[in-house]
């Protein structure tokens, strides 16, 4: 069965760095990617997706890349702020699929 | 606009009971999920439905029934709740088409954390 790995382990940053987190992918490489932000006692909220055909995508201070050789996304945060603390979670969707599978996320921590 | 809006928020039962969770959508969305998530394990889809008066079952179906009479509307229910049913549990929805306007988009519920004890 398919598996998504984001690092476990928090991390923690100085306030005006750049973030970037890890997620990786076992078997076959979605059609879909995508970011969400969950913060504490709340639903996920959703961020950013790409394309399997896609290698980068950006938003505002987010970009995510896309590489399906090596079966890994990178989410990047540039300039981070104390308020960008939060979890954040992978998730994969397959084509013609309705479910999406999520990783357990990676929780950041922006110093000030 | 309310979104996804989860009740209740809170609830304790003791094993062997069971409960229903209501998951009430306004967004007009086809698809509607429901998650499970428990320390290090991330989400972990339970029941799905596509449409309404459709379901289908998940990742980890068992020990759960879902019924969708309507379409702003997916209930959640547990016939006899066992303490590995301890979560935080998520209703999600989604609307049909292509991304990122449309498919699998999920908009999240604010949460309800169900112990059973």
């Amino acid at each position: 069965s398919q598996k998504i790995e984001q690092n476990s382990e928090a991390l923690n940053i100085q306030e005006g760095k750049t973030a970037t987190l890890t997620c990786n992918y076992t078997n076959y490489s979605p059609a879909y990617l995508q970011w969400y932000r969950q913060d504490p006692g709340r639903g996920p909220v959703f961020l950013l997706l790409i394309r399997e055909n896609e290698k980068e995508k950006r938003k505002e201070r987010l970009k995510v890349t896309f590489d399906t050789t090596l079966k890994q996304s990178l989410f990047h945060i540039t300039a981070s702020q104390p308020a960008d603390s939060a979890t954040y979670l992978c998730a994969l969707l397959y084509t013609g699929g309705f479910k999406t599978i999520f990783g357990a996320g990676t929780r950041l921590f922006v110093k000030a | 606009n309310a979104g996804v809006t989860q009740t209740p928020k809170f609830r304790v039962l003791k094993t062997g009971q069971s409960m229903t969770l209501l998951c009430a959508q306004d967004m007009n969305h086809e698809y509607m999920y429901w998650y499970r998530q428990d320390p290090g394990m991330g989400l972990r889809l339970i029941h799905y439905s596509v449409g309404e008066g459709t379901t289908a079952k998940g990742e980890v179906p068992d020990g759960y029934n879902v019924s969708r009479l309507k379409k702003q509307n997916f209930l959640l229910g547990l016939e006899s709740a066992a303490p590995s049913q301890t979560s935080v549990y998520f209703c999600a929805s989604s609307n049909r088409g292509s991304p990122p306007s449309g498919a699998n988009v999920l908009t999240f519920g604010a949460g309800s954390r169900l112990t059973v004890l």
